[in-house]
Formats: C-alpha cells, structure tokens, sequence
C-alpha cells in the first residue's frame, strides 16, 4: 500500500506567524504533488501544486518538493485566521491521488 | 459555469436499502473518481474511470458499484453491503488520467444511516 503520510495536528500558528506543513510519501515513482485545503464540511479546494524538486510559490504560499527525501512541504505566509483549515497533501500513483489524512491548521488571532 | 455537481447534499439510508449518488460534470474531463472520507481520515479511493464505458476498483470498493456511460456522469451506488455507509462522498474529475494533473471536487454528498 503506498501510503502518504501527514501529522494530524492541531497545528496552532498565531497570526502574521509562518506555518509549515509536512508530508512525506512511500511511493518513489511518483511524479505530481498536491496541496489541498478543506473547511469543516467543505469539499477539498486545490491550492498548490509541484512537480519538481524546489521551491514554487504562489502569493503566500510556497510549496516544496524534495524527491530524493521522500518529501513534500507547504508554507503559508502571514498566516490569517481564515487559512484556518484541515491541509491535505495528495500524491499521483499513476491511476487517481493518494491523500494523506491531512493537518489541522489553526490560526490565532 | 464549468464544475461538478453532486446530488443529494444529504441522503438518509435506512437498513438494507440501495441508494445512489449523482455525480455530473461539465468540464469535458475524461476521468472521474469517487471517494469516501471518513471523520478524522483522508480520502480513500472506491472507484475510477479514466474513459466512458470502463471503470476500476480502488481500495475499498466492496459495497459499492459505479456506471460510465456518460462521459459527463459517473453515478455511485451503495449497496446494502456496505456495512458502514455512513460518511461523508466525495466526486472528482480530472483532465487527464491518473490525477497528475489534479481534481476538481464536487461539494459532496454526506450519507446517514438510519
């Protein structure tokens, strides 16, 4: 079973504050990575994706990719109360996504 | 507007009763996949199909059958054997196979057994 693995959290941030989120996967032959972000009984809303090793960012966010590790992270600048949210991290296994169970994000004022 | 649809938002089943779940797109996507989240778990796969007329297991497939033969629906039913129906589904479509290019998400259906 290729896994793909997330700390469940919470992860408690104050705002204006950088939030780093981490994931790693089992599956070395994979080549797409994926940040989603779901609210409390929401559907998942794509945020980030990356392909390459590195950094990619995209306004506050910046995803990073290191293939050799195994290992997938998200940063989130300036963290505001509304990037309160469970993150899941979703990796191509050749047929559909493997998502991991995710990080509860909390964001203090 | 493109996207996907879901239908019913909420759906109650009672003991060893069939029910459906829709799931239509408009975003000319090939591939189509059904989820299951359950409180606290990521998603876990029941089904898949990367083209009209064919589809696949995923990892937790028994209890439930899908049709394709639409590319625009990709239907789910959830049969009385289905133990423990009860969570929160979830349709995706993708523009190419294998989601390497990412989903687009439907607003879910949650089911509740009675």
């Amino acid at each position: 079973q290729k896994e793909v693995e997330q700390n469940s959290g919470p992860l408690s941030v104050p705002e204006g504050a950088i939030a780093s989120l981490n994931c790693t996967y089992s599956d070395r032959g994979s080549q797409s990575f994926f940040w989603y972000r779901q609210y409390s009984g929401k559907s998942p809303e794509l945020i980030m994706f990356i392909y390459s090793n590195g950094d990619k960012e995209d306004g506050r966010f910046t995803a990073q990719l290191n293939k050799a590790s195994q290992y997938v992270s998200l940063l989130i600048r300036d963290s505001q109360p509304s990037d309160s949210a469970t993150y899941l991290c979703a990796v191509s296994n050749g047929y559909a996504l493997n998502f991991g169970k995710g990080t509860s994000l909390l964001v203090t004022p | 507007d493109g996207g996907i649809t879901q239908s019913p938002k909420y759906l109650f089943r009672k003991e060893g009763q069939n029910v459906t779940l829709s799931c239509e797109q408009n975003l000319n996507h090939d591939a189509m996949y059904w989820y299951r989240q359950d409180p606290g778990q990521g998603l876990r796969l029941i089904y898949y199909s990367q083209i009209v007329n064919d589809f696949q297991k995923g990892d937790i497939a028994e209890g439930y059958s899908v049709s394709r033969e639409k590319k625009e629906s990709f239907p789910l039913t959830v049969t009385s054997a289905q133990k423990n129906p009860t969570a929160f589904y979830l349709c995706a479509s993708s523009i190419g196979p294998g989601g390497n290019y990412g989903y687009t998400f439907g607003s879910g259906t949650r089911l509740t057994v009675v």
